[in-house]
């Protein structure tokens, strides 16, 4: 069955630290792959989304992903965290069942000042 | 835009009740989801519809119902609520295959007491 693992449940890192969060996907072909970011009390927003083509996407807030087939592999990354990145992070894809959305169970970052 | 609009926002119900929640999405998208999200679970999919008139069900569709009678409504019902319903229920809108990133309403946090 297709899912989506985020192996780790929290992370902290301190303010102005390089940020990787990993994300792993099992689905045969490409599926479409995505990054959101939940702040707390709030609903999800899209970070960025890979579907084809160039394998490092940039999205907002200074996020970027790596899409790597041969590891299965959607990793987020940050060069430097602000405290205002604190916020649960969720991995995501789409892959053969129409308009079906599979999530991973989440990554917490919290950021040290 | 107002995107995905989540009425109610908080709700308390007695065990043995039902309810409605209410997504409301003003992007003419063709998909719309219906996940809760529970501490440490990520997000689960209960219900999806690829158009107007059609449902189907996701991984945890058991004690709840949808309906799909507009394009731009998607209707969560629970008949006779439980304890193990409590959670937070997001709903998502996505356009279609092409564009297949979700966007997520804010969420309604429900207790069963």
């Amino acid at each position: 069955a297709q899912s989506v693992t985020q192996p780790d449940i929290h992370i902290t890192v301190s303010e102005g630290a390089s940020l990787e969060l990993r994300c792993n996907y099992s689905y045969g072909a490409t599926p479409y792959l995505f990054w959101y970011v939940q702040s707390p009390g709030q609903g999800l927003q899209l970070l960025l989304k890979y579907f084809s083509g160039d394998t490092l996407v940039q999205g907002i807030k200074g996020f970027e992903a790596e899409f790597k087939r041969s590891q299965s592999s959607f990793n987020l990354r940050k060069p430097s965290v602000h405290w205002s990145d604190a916020a649960e992070y969720f991995c995501a894809s789409r892959g053969s069942t129409l308009g079906r959305l599979y999530f991973g169970r989440g990554t917490q970052l919290t950021v040290w000042p | 835009n107002a995107g995905v609009t989540q009425t109610p926002k908080f709700r308390v119900l007695k065990t043995g009740q039902s309810m409605t929640l209410l997504c409301a999405q003003d992007m003419n998208h063709e998909y719309m989801y219906w996940y809760r999200q529970d501490p440490g679970m990520g997000l689960r999919l209960i219900h999806y519809s690829v158009g107007e008139g059609t449902t189907a069900k996701g991984e945890v569709p058991d004690g709840y119902n949808v309906s799909r009678l507009k394009k731009q409504n998607f209707l969560l019902g629970l008949e006779s609520a439980a304890p193990s319903q409590t959670s937070v229920y997001f709903c998502a809108s996505s356009y279609r295959d092409t564009q297949p990133e979700a966007f997520f309403g804010q969420g309604t946090r429900l207790t069963v007491v």
